[in-house]
């Protein structure tokens, strides 16, 4: 079976610092790796995505996130935060050959000035 | 392009009263997924359509919740009798069916149920 775990669930940094929202997984089987966003009154947005290749990925807006195989973690960092980047952000798996997704408790990312 | 909308985005009912709850996926994505978020805990999958028919529907708790997804356009999630357990955020999600298994899900923004 498959498990994601966020252990902070509410994560406060002040504009322009640097911020990382931790997941870890456990799977028996190889797995795609997601990050979502979800914006108050919004649905869930994707961010990033791990499929293969180079283990670091990255997103528009300037998170990234790096697939450690070993330590089974994807870590989402930003060097530096804005206000507009307050929102709830889930970490995601998808087994290979399968299309739900496995997702964590989520956190909650709290940008103040 | 719309996105993917869930009607309603709230909704309050007593125990033992039935509830539905729409979605209508981005236009021409054969996969819809249903998914719920109960207590500010994980996002838990319920369902899978493939158009009309049930893929995966492993996540369903009980016979209590019926999802339908007619001509395979949009679809429905009847909770009936509801429970007090069954309060939470119901996400629905649309894929293409392009076989990509990575393929992105685009999710709705939810519908907020509150079982009293």
């Amino acid at each position: 079976a498959q498990s994601v775990t966020q252990l902070d669930s509410q994560v406060p940094v002040f504009e322009e610092a640097p911020v990382e929202l931790r997941c870890n997984y456990s799977s028996s089987v190889s797995v795609y790796l997601f990050w979502y966003v979800q914006y108050p009154n919004q649905g869930l947005q994707l961010l990033l995505k791990y499929l293969s290749g180079s283990t670091l990925v990255e997103s528009i807006n300037g998170f990234e996130a790096e697939f450690n195989k070993s330590q089974t973690s994807f870590h989402l960092r930003k060097p530096s935060v804005h206000i507009s980047d307050t929102a709830e952000y889930f970490c995601a798996v998808r087994r290979y050959n399968f299309n739900k997704f496995y997702f964590g408790s989520g956190t909650k990312l709290n940008v103040k000035p | 392009e719309a996105g993917v909308t869930q009607f309603p985005s709230h909704s309050v009912i007593e125990k033992g009263q039935t509830v539905t709850l729409r979605c209508d996926p981005i236009s021409g994505h054969d996969n819809l997924y249903w998914y719920r978020r109960v207590m500010g805990k994980e996002i838990k999958f319920l369902l899978h359509f493939v158009k009309e028919s049930k893929q995966d529907e492993s996540g369903m708790p009980n016979n209590r919740f019926l999802a339908e997804r007619t001509g395979g356009t949009y679809s429905t999630l009847k909770v009936q009798p509801a429970e007090l357990e069954d309060s939470g955020v119901y996400f629905c999600a649309s894929s293409q069916g392009t076989a990509r298994q990575w393929e992105t899900q685009y999710f709705g923004p939810g519908t907020r149920l509150l079982v009293l």
